[in-house]
């Protein structure tokens, strides 16, 4: 089992839709979450962490389920400026920070 | 503001060449990160450093070897180029969890 899993998508959907993706992770132990995008050919930057009790920026908004073990991101009123790879990141002992594999939003007219 | 640079962005290797990827960050962060992409991938890591005179192995090590003399660079080696490193690298700095990545260096190895 991967340490981080994503579903890779794509997920297509219309503009001003809702949309959310779930990342699992494997090491109860891991200690902070981070959800990150990256455009196409561009280097990942970070859109939100991931706090205990979920937290909200504008049209995003992230939580933790440290009994089952995932995070999820939902994205509300979809743009198409949205349309990019959301990562999801795990921190560890040691400042280890492992990747899943991405989850690939499109967003259509 | 410079942030994290990498050098060079685009290489292409004959199989067996050798070469040093260049990183430097000017954040003063203790940490600092290489990771690799392979195309519609997510992130691999190959080595990372704690602080200057420390690293240690990622997840994908083998080929690569890295040195930490200063806090500011944390250059990535390939002694033997093979076409499986071909890929996009990217090198990271953080201090309390957020990274901040290089633009990436594309390496083809042909």
């Amino acid at each position: 089992r991967k340490e981080v899993e994503q579903d890779p998508g794509p997920f297509n959907v219309p503009e001003g839709a809702t949309v959310a993706f779930n990342c699992t992770y494997s090491n109860s132990a891991s200690q902070s979450f981070f959800w990150y995008r990256q455009d196409c050919r561009k280097e990942p930057k970070l859109l939100m962490s991931v706090y205990s009790s979920g937290n909200e920026d504008g049209r995003f908004t992230a939580q933790l389920n440290r009994a089952s073990q995932y995070i999820s991101l939902l994205i509300r009123d979809s743009k198409l400026s949205d349309s990019a790879t959301y990562l999801c990141v795990v921190r560890n002992a040691g400042n280890m920070l492992t990747f899943g594999g991405g989850t690939r939003l499109m967003v259509k007219p | 503001n410079a942030g994290v640079t990498q050098t060079p962005k685009f290489r292409i290797l004959k199989i067996g060449q050798s070469m040093t990827l260049q990183c430097t960050q000017d954040m003063n962060h203790n940490y600092m990160y290489w990771y690799r992409q392979d195309p519609g991938m997510g992130l691999k890591l190959i080595y990372y450093s704690v602080g200057a005179g420390i690293t240690d192995k990622g997840e994908v090590p083998n080929g690569y070897n890295v040195s930490r003399s200063t806090t500011e660079d944390f250059p990535l080696r390939l002694e033997l180029a093979a076409p499986s490193q071909t890929s996009v690298y990217f090198c990271a700095s953080s201090v309390t969890g957020e990274l901040f990545f290089g633009e990436g260096s594309r390496l083809t190895v042909l």
